[in-house]
């Protein structure tokens, strides 16, 4: 089956390290996007990728950095430098060539404490 | 710049009610319109989508038109079930693989 995976679906770390979240898919799309979600609130642009070894900031992007070297793979650092980096996060992809709508993974949800 | 306002929640219905959520945009050219669900604790998933002005898009009972006369995409179910509960989330694209803009979201809850 086709989708997108993410990995874990809980996270829990010590303030101070840094984390990386996997995002992988399978759909051949070219464009993927990170999004943070905070309890009760809409969604956070944090970084998109529209192909391979290329990446914009989005709305929040400090205190987090990705890479984009395999089109399958969209992995998001959380550093240290991030100051609430508690929150659920979603990545998502979008297949271009016309067709906008984005597909989403089932989020991880990271807790530093 | 693009934009989506949706209204408010928590929006509160019982069971078989009828439901609507607004939703307005704000976009420059011909945008794509979404909606979205998601459930307690998972990703979102498209419910459905319009490509163009007067297009209506459905899914279980759920169904949306793109009023461009009135920059609205309101979505709409005759009859809500318990299992409806979730986030509803209004989205646009405006091109490309541009990220889509959000809308707040809305909370639904239906009880039996």
């Amino acid at each position: 089956d086709g989708g997108i995976t993410q990995s874990p679906k809980y996270l829990f770390r010590k303030e101070g390290q840094n984390v990386t979240l996997s995002c992988e898919q399978n759909l051949n799309h070219d464009a993927m996007y990170w999004y943070r979600q905070d309890p009760g609130q809409g969604l956070r642009l944090i970084y998109y990728s529209q192909i391979v070894n290329d990446f914009q900031k989005g709305d929040i992007a400090e205190g987090y950095s990705v890479s984009r070297e395999k089109k399958e793979s969209f992995p998001l650092t959380v550093t240290s430098a991030q100051k609430n980096p508690t929150a659920f996060y979603l990545c998502a992809s979008t297949i271009g060539k016309g067709n906008y709508e984005q597909y989403f993974g089932p989020g991880t949800r990271l807790t530093v404490t | 710049g693009n934009s989506v306002t949706q209204m408010e929640g928590p929006v509160t219905l019982s069971e078989e009610a009828f439901l609507t959520i607004n939703c307005t945009y704000t976009a420059t050219g011909y945008p794509s319109l979404f909606w979205y669900v998601q459930y307690p604790g998972e990703g979102l998933q498209l419910l459905l989508k319009a490509t163009k002005a007067d297009d209506k898009g459905s899914n279980k009972g759920f169904e949306a038109t793109y009023r461009k006369e009135t920059t609205s995409f309101h979505l709409e179910k005759g009859s809500v079930q318990v299992s409806d509960s979730a986030v509803y989330f209004c989205a646009l694209s405006a091109s490309g693989n541009t990220p889509l803009v959000f809308g707040k979201g809305t909370r639904l809850s239906v009880i039996a």
